[in-house]
C-alpha cells in the first residue's frame, strides 16, 4: 500500500465550479500537509501548508485536514481555467527532511 | 531573483554513458534535494543534502550519484548502472531547523533514452 493515495483524474469542471481535491494517507506520523500544483512541463509549486487537523484558508484556496480519517482536501472556489495543472498533496513526518507525495490529481477548469 | 534553475532542460542519453543534472540554487538554502517523477507515481526522492559535504541516499538512489561541493549546486550523474533512467527529473532546497521548511523547486530536467 502507497502511503499517500491521490485520483489521478482527469477531473474536468466548468469555470466558476468549486473544486474539491483529496488525499488519503496510512502514516498517523505525518504532521505537516504541504499542497504543491504543477503545470505541464514544470516544476511543482507550493500552494499552501497546513499543520495537524483543521482548516486554512488563502484566498480561493482552502486546505482542510481530518487526522481521525487520514483524510486530506484542498478546495478551490470560483474556478479559473488558469487552474488548470496537477494538485499533488505531500505530507510530511516531523524531524523527517523528505517529502513523501502523491500521484497527483490533474483539474482541467473548461472556460 | 532568487530561485532554483537546473539544467539542461532536455538531455539524451546513450546506452552505457554517465550524464550530469546541474542544480544551482540562490536562495542560500542549507538543503537539496533530488526527485524523479514518472507518470502516474508522483515524486520520489533519488538523493538529499543537508549539508555542504554531506548527503543521503533516498528511496530510489540506485545508479545515481550525487556531491555537494556548494551550498548553491548540487549535481546529480545518471549513471549507466540506472536502467530506466527516462523521467523527468526535479531538484528541490529548502531552510533547515524546527518547523516546516517548504521545499522549492526548479522547472525539471528531461532525460530520454536515444
Amino acid at each position: 500500500q502507497k502511503e499517500v493515495e491521490q485520483d489521478p483524474g482527469p477531473l474536468s469542471v466548468p469555470e466558476g465550479a468549486i473544486v474539491s481535491l483529496n488525499c488519503t494517507y496510512s502514516n498517523s506520523a505525518f504532521q505537516y500537509f504541504m499542497w504543491y500544483r504543477q503545470y505541464s512541463r514544470k516544476g511543482p509549486e507550493l500552494l499552501m501548508y497546513t499543520y495537524s487537523s483543521g482548516n486554512k484558508e488563502d484566498g480561493r484556496f482552502t486546505a482542510q485536514v481530518d487526522k481521525s480519517s487520514k483524510y486530506i482536501s484542498l478546495f478551490i472556489r470560483d474556478s479559473q481555467p488558469s487552474d488548470s495543472a496537477t494538485y499533488l498533496c505531500a505530507p510530511r513526518i516531523t524531524g523527517r527532511r523528505a517529502l513523501t507525495f502523491g500521484s497527483g490529481t490533474r483539474l482541467q477548469v473548461q472556460p | 531573483d532568487g530561485g532554483i534553475t537546473q539544467s539542461p532542460k532536455y538531455l539524451f542519453r546513450k546506452e552505457g554513458q554517465n550524464v550530469t543534472l546541474s542544480c544551482e540554487q540562490n536562495l542560500n538554502h542549507d538543503a537539496m534535494y533530488w526527485y524523479r517523477q514518472d507518470p502516474g507515481q508522483g515524486l520520489r526522492l533519488i538523493y538529499y543534502s543537508q549539508i555542504v559535504n554531506d548527503f543521503q541516499k533516498g528511496d530510489i538512489a540506485e545508479g545515481y550519484s550525487v556531491s555537494r561541493e556548494k551550498k548553491e549546486s548540487f549535481p546529480l550523474t545518471v549513471t549507466s548502472a540506472q536502467k530506466n533512467p527516462t523521467a523527468f527529473y526535479l531538484c528541490a532546497s529548502s531552510t533547515t531547523g524546527q518547523g516546516n521548511q517548504p521545499q522549492h523547486f526548479g522547472d525539471g530536467t528531461r532525460l530520454s533514452i536515444l
